[in-house]
């Protein structure tokens, strides 16, 4: 089967910029989505096909992806960016394709 | 308006049985596959089950085939999750999920299902 790693945790201040990485191999050839879930909400699609956003999410988060990582990228973060990030693939040559890493917790200082 | 509501999340003993509905509104249900994820304590994301447009063809993560039974109603817009034998494991949020080319573009808010003793 097919793994994606996040790391468990990224912790950045207010406007900076917080990078958030999913490895896997050659992820660079898969397309990757990306979820929001803050405490108490559903998981939210924030990036899709590696680095389309979905109506109503905001520009300064971007995504790419490239070789063995794929990376989400927030810009000018804010306290409201803090929650839980996971990566997904659709691994086609997998009986169970659907595919999230264990999820990277944001942390604004 | 696209909206997934989710029921039937219950506190259960191990062994237990447990039936989740999800009902869909706004888009046309027969035309997309629908999922059940799910969340446990302190623990990511994990899919557990999904279903195509006509429910002939379901399938599910090794973690639960066996014991849990996907199903539609198309007429009611609405899937189902039977879960037999459950575990203490099984504790988690469950989220059913519509499906959009490999990503999940609208998910529903969640039945938290408790196995505990």
């Amino acid at each position: 089967s097919y793994v994606l790693t996040q790391p468990p945790s990224v912790s950045v201040a207010p406007g900076q910029t917080a990078r958030l990485a999913c490895g896997g191999d050659k992820i660079g050839i898969e397309s990757v989505h990306w979820y929001q879930q803050k405490p108490g909400q559903a998981p939210l699609l924030i990036i899709y096909d590696n680095t389309d956003r979905p109506s109503g999410i905001p520009e300064r988060i971007s995504g790419s992806n490239s070789g063995n990582t794929a990376t989400l990228t927030i810009s000018r973060v804010e306290a409201g960016d803090e929650a839980d990030y996971f990566c997904q693939v659709w691994y086609s040559t997998s009986d169970q394709p659907w595919v999230f890493g264990g999820g990277t917790r944001l942390t604004v200082l | 308006e696209v909206q997934l509501v989710e029921s039937g999340g219950a506190l259960v003993q191990p062994g237990g049985s447990l039936r989740l509905s999800c009902a869909a509104s706004g888009f046309t249900f027969n035309h997309y596959w629908i999922h059940w994820l799910r969340r446990g304590p302190e623990k990511g994301l994990e899919w557990v089950s999904r279903i195509n447009m006509d429910g002939t063809s379901p399938a599910y993560a090794d973690s639960v085939r066996g014991r849990f039974t996907i199903s539609r109603d198309n007429a009611k817009n609405t899937v189902f999750l039977q879960m037999n034998s459950l575990r203490v494991d099984d504790t988690a949020m469950y989220y059913c999920a519509r499906e959009s080319v490999g990503d999940f573009d609208y998910w529903g808010q969640g039945a938290l299902v408790t196995v505990s003793s």
